[in-house]
């Protein structure tokens, strides 16, 4: 099977700075997802990002705090930006190969991210 | 709004003994469903989905669900549970715009 990859696994920060988390599909994926678990917490979606184009925020979610890219169709970034402890979070990238949405979402490991 | 909501945080099931993890959704129109599992620092497993046809969805890891529509209901199970079934479970719908809307999880114990 597929497999999607997310560097890093893990990191501590200090609140202010920024972390660019990346996901690597490793073949061509239709769509690409960006989710927040907050801890003991359900998964919630941050954005879907465009292969070439802005990412699509959900609600509660903005492009300043949580800027994404998708230079191709195996590849994302998500930045957290000027972290504080409530962006304390595991966060997770999914991919779909098809645009169909009978078709599962498939997760990457995640990255546990900790802001002291 | 599509959702979808698991009423149990844990379930505790003795090995070896069936399990059911449960599961109920609100959506407007047919709805799509998708069980998932997280083992500790790991990602989401898909388990199975349902679309339509069969109520009885056969998954991975010997894992089934059946989907009642009458009681709008999509409930994990598994005849006879192993210890390494310990896990996260998540239920999901498919909301507009393909994003998938997940239930609160229920954290599966199996007791050797």
């Amino acid at each position: 099977s597929a497999v999607i990859s997310q560097k890093p696994s893990r990191d501590i920060c200090q609140r202010g700075t920024s972390l660019t988390i990346q996901c690597q599909v490793d073949s061509q994926v239709t769509m690409m997802f960006w989710y927040r678990q907050q801890p003991g917490q359900s998964l919630t979606l941050i954005a879907t990002a465009n292969q070439g184009s802005e990412a699509t925020y959900e609600s509660g979610f903005v492009i300043d705090k949580f800027p994404i890219s998708r230079p191709n169709l195996t590849f994302s970034t998500l930045t957290v930006s000027n972290m504080s402890p409530e962006d304390s979070s595991i966060y997770l990238c999914s991919a779909r190969w098809t645009d169909r949405g009978d078709q599962p979402q498939h997760f990457g490991d995640g990255t546990r991210l900790s802001i002291l | 709004a599509q959702s979808v909501a698991q009423p149990e945080d844990q379930v505790n099931v003795a090995e070896g003994n069936p399990l059911t993890v449960k599961c109920t959704y609100s959506v407007s129109g047919n709805p799509y469903l998708f069980w998932y599992v997280q083992y500790p620092n790991r990602g989401l497993q898909f388990l199975l989905k349902y679309i339509t046809g069969d109520n009885l969805v056969k998954g991975s890891y010997g894992f089934e669900a059946e989907f009642n529509k009458s009681q709008t209901s999509f409930h994990l199970k598994k005849p006879s549970a192993l210890v390494s079934d310990s896990a996260l479970y998540f239920c999901a719908v498919r909301d507009t715009g393909d994003k998938l809307i997940f239930g609160t999880g229920t954290r599966l114990q199996v007791f050797p």
